[in-house]
């Protein structure tokens, strides 16, 4: 079966731009979630959905960072503008369900670099 | 809130020596705990997962092992070899909370 797909790969912008990232889970996985993982730390949670309803957005700084997923599927993350600490790897995941046994998934990463 | 350390934070052995890393988290009210290993400049692979009911997961040359009461859990490699050389990331899944230790880096040199 297909992974977890991601893009862009790469993103090297500067501080107050904006830039939108694509994720698209494993066929039939209701679940999917967005992390940000910052050099040297592990991934932290920041978005989490359940087919196209948020689960936890809790760590999501909603000042700048949109997501959505439209028709449960495909999901964009949104940052706009832009700040040096946003540098970072934004990694998507998915699972069958929420807050069960299911495993998850990850995608490749998008490697977002803020100049 | 959950709290995950890893311990070490690196570890660098040479070849064929058998490896523990240790995961611990401060919520026990858990569903699972995974064990993942990211490469250089690529997501994340899941190894093993471990539901809260099981004591011990095994793949092949993995053992993990689970103490759920205590928060504990013991990623052990036997035999290890160069390609083992990543991160290796555990996250205690506590009810839909999702937590990610900060990884322990390993290197196996030949």
């Amino acid at each position: 079966e297909a992974g977890v797909a991601q893009s862009p790969r790469y993103k090297i912008i500067e501080k107050r731009q904006s830039v939108a990232f694509w994720c698209n889970p494993i066929s039939g996985h209701a679940t999917l979630y967005w992390y940000q993982q910052i050099l040297g730390q592990g991934p932290k949670l920041l978005i989490q959905f359940q087919n196209n309803g948020v689960v936890d957005d809790s760590q999501l700084p909603k000042d700048r960072f949109s997501a959505e997923r439209l028709k449960g599927v495909d999901s964009t993350l949104k940052i706009q503008p832009a700040k040096l600490e946003d540098s970072a790897v934004y990694l998507c995941a998915s699972s069958l369900l929420v807050g069960t046994s299911y495993e998850q998934y990850f995608g490749p990463g998008t490697r977002l670099t803020v100049t | 809130k959950q709290e995950v350390t890893q311990i070490p934070a690196a570890l660098s052995v040479p070849e064929g020596e058998n490896l523990v890393l240790n995961c611990s988290f401060t919520d026990s009210a858990i569903y699972n705990l995974q064990w993942f290993r990211q490469d250089p400049g690529k997501g994340l692979t899941s190894l093993l997962l471990i539901q809260s009911s099981q004591r011990e997961q095994t793949s092949g040359r993995l053992n993990a092992s689970l103490d759920k009461s205590s928060g504990r859990s013991t990623l052990y490699i036997a035999a290890s070899q160069p390609g083992d050389s990543a991160t290796y990331l555990c996250m205690p899944n506590s009810y839909g909370k999702l937590t990610f230790g900060q990884g322990t880096i390993l290197t196996v040199h030949p």
